[in-house]
């Protein structure tokens, strides 16, 4: 069975920290891993991995994919409170167009 | 990107009555589109993949009938929600891959009293 596992399932940090979230999957036909945000409605993209070792990075975000030990993890540093949101990680399969999402983490950022 | 519209963006309305949500891609075409119940601080739980033009397919525990998904056109799914009760009080999300990425509806707060 395909599944998508993020931990942890929440996270309470303090501002300048720094946080790595994980999502481990096994997904048939891997295609891309996607990481998104979301604070209050829609979630909004982050990164899309695809090649292992290749780190992706966006100002205080970066990610990174490790295709043979079939996880993914996301690392904020100098969190600030605009960071308090549910972080989801989707994984693409190349059969029938499925994305498969995680448990979400929720990560609040307190001043 | 690519930009997806959903509305309404919140709805209360009386156990037993039908709902309908609309989920439109406007700068594209979207032969599939994804739906989607999310519970507070949890993750999306997929309820059905739409596909333009045939059935909807719908994940294993979700009742077809009770959730009636049209696909009529390429930039337009509607997920309507019949005889609503309480528990199907709840946030509904759409989605459309583009590019091999998701782009997202701004969601439905249902709420049924």
């Amino acid at each position: 069975e395909d599944k998508v596992v993020q931990s942890p399932l929440s996270l309470v940090v303090h501002e300048g920290d720094t946080v790595t979230l994980n999502c481990s999957y096994e997904v048939t036909n891997f295609r891309s891993l996607l990481w998104y945000k979301q604070e209050k409605k829609a979630p909004t993209f982050l990164f899309m991995l695809t090649s292992s070792g290749i780190e992706k990075k966006s100002g205080r975000l970066s990610s990174i994919l490790d295709k043979k030990e079939l996880f993914s993890i996301l690392n904020i540093t100098a969190t600030q409170t605009g960071d308090s949101a549910i972080y989801l990680c989707a994984v693409e399969s190349n059969t029938g167009n499925q994305f498969y999402f995680g448990t979400g983490t929720s990560l609040t950022v307190i001043p | 990107g690519a930009v997806v519209s959903q509305h309404p963006s919140w709805v209360i309305c009386k156990s037993g009555t039908s709902v309908k949500i609309e989920c439109r891609s406007l700068d594209f075409q979207a032969t599939t589109m994804f739906w989607y119940r999310q519970f507070p601080k949890q993750s999306l739980m997929l309820m059905a993949t739409s596909n333009e033009g045939s059935k909807a397919t719908y994940e294993q525990g979700v009742e077809k009938d009770k959730f009636l998904i049209n696909h009529a056109s390429l930039t337009l799914s509607t997920l309507t929600v019949t005889s609503a009760h309480p528990e199907d009080s709840s946030f509904y999300i759409c989605s459309a891959a583009v590019n091999e990425k998701l782009f997202f509806g701004s969601g439905t707060q249902l709420s049924v009293l």
